[in-house]
């Protein structure tokens, strides 16, 4: 499984636009990028997934480059209710036998400030 | 549709016990995975089930089992609890499709908290 690189934490303003890079350089071919949230004591959140170039929701936009060696989540105008600690995951079905086993890192903690 | 559910939400354990947490997974799903959460190691993979038959296990002591049932529920099992073991333990599900090339996405429940004495 590819393994990731975030930032420990960003900050950032109401309002503001978050972009939270991810580096994962060994990814491979039939790797997927996901990204989830997480709120103190609660279970991850999904956010977005995708596997190149742009991917929007009603939520984020995941920017993908060409040689897939980083992904970009972006949240428009964020609120104090968006802290929380984000996480990018890569990897794929195991080929085992379908089964999917998430390895997530050590994430993003995002703090919005008034 | 309704979420990951997951019972009990809190417990108290003391060491040497065991315990036994549910999870019900989103309807449909077939695919159930449990993980643990420390601040120290993190998010931690455990096991995944599928059919009721176990397809995945992370690396954790035997100590650590779970079943699938045949409605999807599942349960995991801690025997011989050590202070380590307090952590919150989350459950996902996944319709755990098989073709088509995009991996499932996996839906969290709200977790167990588990402190051992």
């Amino acid at each position: 499984l590819a393994k990731t690189t975030q930032p420990i934490s960003m900050d950032s303003y109401e309002g503001q636009e978050v972009n939270i890079t991810c580096s994962h350089n060994n990814i491979a071919t039939n790797d997927y990028i996901t990204w989830y949230q997480q709120f103190p004591s609660q279970g991850p959140r999904f956010i977005i997934q995708g596997y190149k170039t742009k991917v929007t929701n009603e939520v984020a936009s995941l920017f993908i480059p060409a040689d897939r060696k980083s992904s970009t989540l972006s949240l428009p105008r964020v609120s104090l209710s968006d802290t929380a600690v984000y996480y990018c995951l890569v990897g794929d079905i195991i080929s085992s036998g379908s089964a999917r086993q998430l390895t997530f890192g050590s994430g993003t903690q995002l703090t919005v400030l008034p | 549709k309704a979420g990951v559910t997951q019972t009990p939400r809190y417990l108290i354990k003391t060491r040497g016990q065991q315990v036994t947490l549910s999870c019900s997974p989103i309807s449909g799903h077939r695919s159930v995975s449990w993980y643990q959460q420390t601040p120290g190691q993190g998010l931690q993979f455990l096991f995944e089930y599928f059919s009721e038959t176990q397809r995945n296990k992370g690396n954790f002591p035997g100590r650590f089992s779970g079943r699938q049932f045949s409605n999807s529920r599942s349960e995991m099992n801690v025997s011989t609890l050590e202070l380590g073991d307090s952590a919150l333990y989350l459950c996902a599900s996944s319709l755990a499709r098989t073709s088509g090339g995009v991996p499932d996405t996996q839906y969290f429940g709200p977790g167990t908290r588990l402190t051992v004495l």
